[in-house]
């Protein structure tokens, strides 16, 4: 069964621009998180969709944006790039939602502000 | 609220030596617990996870770690590191209260001397 892939794995950006980032889950998997993972924060959960709708939001400003469709793949958009954006954007699959599932992690997306 | 603290940023050991990466959480109710690995420019791969029943748990490559719910703490042990075991660690708990978000430590990087 293939894992969780995201696209692009690697992005450069300006300040200012806009950037979105996919993750296509496991075959099967309906809930997808996003989390951001610098040196200075560590991994940082974003947000949490299941069956098409955000279960979970963590404390991020609202230039950080989600979706997911029918087929469970999502998107995240983040708008008005600043520098501190910079980081490696992991997405994460699991089953269901909550409880003790175990979530399986893609490579990431490596997104760099100029 | 739930938090993770991981001991120590860094740990290095000589090959076949003990490797020991503490784990300590606080949660008003019982969590459930993971280790995940991260190796260099890939995401995260669980080790294993602790959610009910024996609480000594043993994972991928021969780690383990034991759920002291007393001590509120869920170490990882090896008793002898490999070189391929040079990588990040990271400790992660989720429970009901916090809607199963996962919450991880600032991570433990690993080197493996030869």
């Amino acid at each position: 069964k293939a894992g969780v892939t995201q696209t692009p794995r690697y992005l450069i950006k300006t300040r200012g621009q806009q950037v979105t980032l996919s993750c296509s889950p496991i075959s099967g998997h309906r809930s997808v998180s996003w989390y951001q993972q610098t040196p200075g924060q560590g991994l940082q959960f974003l947000f949490e969709y299941f069956s098409e709708t955000q279960r979970n939001k963590g404390n991020f400003p609202g230039r950080f944006s989600g979706r997911q469709f029918s087929n469970s793949r999502s998107e995240m958009n983040v708008s008005t790039l600043e520098l501190g954006d910079s980081a490696l954007y992991l997405c994460a699959s699991s089953l269901a939602s909550g409880g003790a599932d175990t979530q399986y992690f893609g490579p990431g997306t490596r997104l760099t502000v100029l | 609220a739930q938090s993770v603290t991981q001991l120590g940023s860094h740990v290095s050991v000589s090959e076949g030596a003990l490797v020991l990466l503490r784990c300590n959480y606080s949660s008003s109710v019982p969590p459930y617990l993971f280790w995940y690995v991260q190796y260099p420019n890939q995401g995260l791969q669980l080790l294993l996870k602790y959610t009910t029943g024996a609480t000594l748990v043993k994972g991928i490559n021969g780690f383990e770690a034991e759920f002291k719910k007393s001590e509120t703490s869920f170490h990882l042990t090896k008793p002898s590191a490999h070189m391929s075991d040079a990588a990040e660690y990271f400790c992660a708990v989720t429970a009901p209260h916090n809607d199963y978000k996962l919450s991880f430590g600032a991570g433990t990087t690993v080197t493996v001397r030869a």
